[in-house]
């Protein structure tokens, strides 16, 4: 089936860093979505992006659906403490899944350094 | 704000049992999900819901099934819970005709089967 690679799997921040992450799939999609993921919370909706090259901000983060349609970046500028947590990918493509069901990555986990 | 609750945050079980998850959404959303949430893993699909009375298999359904008798409830049931379903169960919705659209989440059932 469909797969969306995610990376890196898990990074560490020091306040202050900028830090980017990206996803890439194995056919073209025409929905790109960035959640971020609490411990103890389900995944909230951070940027939503749907035409290839749009490049969509919400405060300090910045995500870019590819040209090529099968990638997309999310950046978070200046990182701080309440930025770590669980970022997921999702897309969905025209062809195959479940009738154009949102595909998720398998997250990357932000953490402080020790 | 869309609100999805899940009855439960926390469950304890016993194999063999029949279990019930329940998901409440409040915006009158047609499409309703769960998805089971494992470390490394990701989130994977059980099951979906278009429509009331309407369900559709996602990539993972055995030993699960699901009811929607109403637009703003979606249960998810164990038929006879065992071990390897313990794990982090997350319910979602969103709106419209298609299913590429945002996913709004509930905060999650971690579900334990002894």
């Amino acid at each position: 089936g469909q797969q969306l690679n995610q990376s890196p799997q898990s990074m560490f921040i020091q306040e202050g860093e900028d830090v980017s992450m990206n996803c890439t799939s194995s056919s073209i999609f025409n929905t790109w979505l960035w959640y971020k993921q609490d411990p103890g919370e389900g995944p909230v909706l951070l940027i939503a992006l749907y035409k290839a090259g749009e490049l969509t901000s919400n405060g300090r983060l910045t995500a870019q659906f590819g040209i090529t349609r099968k990638d997309s970046f999310l950046n978070i500028s200046a990182s701080i403490p309440s930025d770590v947590g669980i970022y997921f990918c999702a897309g969905s493509s025209y062809y195959g899944g479940s009738q154009g069901n949102l595909i998720f990555g398998k997250g990357t986990k932000l953490s402080v350094k020790p | 704000d869309v609100k999805v609750t899940q009855s439960s945050r926390y469950l304890v079980k016993r194999t063999g049992e029949k279990v019930f998850l329940e998901c409440v959404q409040d915006m009158d959303h047609e499409n309703m999900f769960w998805y089971r949430q494992d470390p490394g893993l990701g989130l994977r699909l059980i099951y979906f819901s278009y429509d009331v009375k309407m369900k559709e298999k996602g990539d993972i359904p055995e030993g699960y099934s699901v009811s929607r008798e109403k637009k703003e409830r979606f249960s998810l049931i164990l038929e006879s819970a065992s071990t390897n379903q313990t794990s982090m169960y997350l319910c979602a919705s969103s709106p419209g005709a298609q299913l590429n659209q945002p996913q709004h989440f509930g905060d999650g059932t971690r579900l334990s089967i002894l």
